[in-house]
């Protein structure tokens, strides 16, 4: 338990559904993040949020929209997308967004797309 | 180009041998160095932390040592163990363009087997 729960941990959706994958934290942190993670290939960061505001946004193709109603919950909704989205999405947590803290990741949700 | 080279990309040692996992990094200006273990299937794992004045970091039978003058960082697996098998990912981290940025490497895959 890694205090960062992501649901569904696997999601399968045709490239004309809309979906959405949920980050809840609970560890009272101040940032919140979303990262892909394809095979083989480094963590990329796709989104950040500090205080429920965006504050990074990484060139992400507008099919994904993230959403941050509070400091404790993320989302990332989907739609039209393509075969190479397919990946492993990671929410992640820190004290403060920018900062040496510690980040703290979810279990990953398994997207795949077909 | 800011990048996070890891070698070897997979390793295969025997149950209760030690291992050491190669970063080598060039971020620059550098904030900190996080050596992360991701099992299969699971978001990443902090292992350690290391600031520039740091030279080594124990975490139980991990041992990241630091040299910030070549910009080289390992990670000691001592008296490895079956649990050790995961992605041992390096994570360089500092302000970059005027943002703060974490480069992540593309992993060591390690495989300990009885």
């Amino acid at each position: 338990e890694t205090g960062v729960t992501q649901t569904p941990r696997h999601l399968v959706m045709g490239m004309t559904n809309k979906k959405s994958l949920k980050c809840e934290q609970h560890l009272g942190h101040n940032a919140m993040y979303w990262y892909k993670q394809s095979a083989k290939k480094p963590l990329e960061l796709m989104f950040v949020y500090s205080l429920e505001e965006r504050v990074e946004n990484n060139s992400v193709p507008s099919r994904f929209s993230p959403e941050c109603p509070n400091s404790s919950h993320l989302f990332l909704h989907l739609h039209t997308l393509q075969p190479e989205d397919s990946a492993l999405y990671l929410c992640a947590s820190s004290q403060v967004a920018f900062s040496g803290n510690t980040i703290y990741f979810g279990e990953g949700s398994w997207l795949t797309v077909v | 180009k800011n990048q996070v080279e890891q070698s070897p990309q997979s390793l295969i040692i025997l149950e209760g041998k030690n291992c050491t996992l190669q970063c080598n990094y060039t971020v620059s200006p550098f904030s900190n160095l996080r050596w992360y273990k991701q099992d299969t299937g699971r978001g990443p794992v902090s292992l350690t932390i290391m600031t520039f004045s740091e030279n080594t970091k124990s975490n139980g039978r991990y041992t990241a040592t630091l040299d910030a003058d070549t910009k080289q960082s390992s990670l000691h697996i001592t008296a490895s163990q079956l649990s050790d098998s995961a992605s041992y990912i390096c994570v360089v981290s500092g302000w970059m363009d005027s943002s703060y940025k974490l480069i992540f490497g593309s992993g060591t895959r390690l495989l300990v087997r009885p």
